[in-house]
């Protein structure tokens, strides 16, 4: 148990409609990370938030957005979706924004399918 | 896009060592060698990291060569449950954007 809770474990909706997944992060940790990972791909990196401020962007698309609030979890918001936003999708915390010992925890992912 | 070259699949028979290796040409002296791994859809793990000098845990050995252009992930014992995908990661301490290639997908074989 890494100790990131993510929910829902599993979510199926139908295509335009808007999502809302949630990531609790370790105790202490101040950095959350978001990543997307469709069948058979790579991870892919989406954002990171850092005790509640945007720290990095990756290829996020419009439709998607996140948050952090003052307790330190995160939200990531998935509107509009298409067939192609069906993935895992992975949050990982970090005690610090950066750095070279701030090793990531990731949770057990949300599996969103899109019909 | 990820800096690092890793083959695409490796086995290993269970009990021998595991020797993964990465291809980091172009890493910087500030970057960091990270190691993590995915069971089948499991949200990933942290292994090992490290600058230039080999590291050891009670996971796995890291070997840096000393122009740190490549290293190595040694799991000593592999058993059955080591089999995943293994991602080797440079990354600068101020550089948010963890970026994972597509990785080494290991087999062990009983």
């Amino acid at each position: 148990d890494s100790g990131v809770t993510q929910t829902p474990k599993h979510l199926i909706t139908a295509t335009g409609q808007r999502v809302t997944l949630r990531c609790s992060p370790r105790s202490g940790d101040l950095s959350v990370y978001w990543y997307q990972q469709s069948l058979d791909q790579g991870l892919q990196f989406l954002i990171q938030y850092y005790n509640g401020e945007e720290r990095a962007k990756g290829n996020i698309l419009e439709r998607f957005s996140a948050q952090q609030f003052p307790d330190l979890h995160s939200e990531l918001n998935l509107s509009s979706l298409e067939l192609g936003d069906s993935a895992l999708y992975f949050c990982a915390s970090s005690v610090l924004a950066g750095g070279p010992t701030g090793e990531l925890f990731f949770g057990e992912g949300s599996r969103l399918t899109v019909l | 896009d990820a800096k690092t070259t890793q083959p695409t699949s490796m086995d290993c028979a269970e009990g021998r060592a595991a020797n993964l290796p990465c291809n980091h040409s172009t890493i910087s002296g500030n970057e960091y060698v990270y190691w993590y791994r995915q069971i089948h859809s499991q949200g990933p793990q942290y292994i090992i990291h490290g600058l230039k000098n080999n590291e050891t845990n009670e996971m796995a050995s890291l070997i840096i060569t000393e122009d740190r252009k490549s290293s190595t992930l040694i799991l000593p014992h592999a058993t059955l449950r080591d089999t995943a995908v293994y991602y080797c990661i440079v990354r600068v301490g101020k550089d948010d954007k963890i970026i994972f290639g597509k990785g080494t997908r290991l087999h062990i074989l009983p």
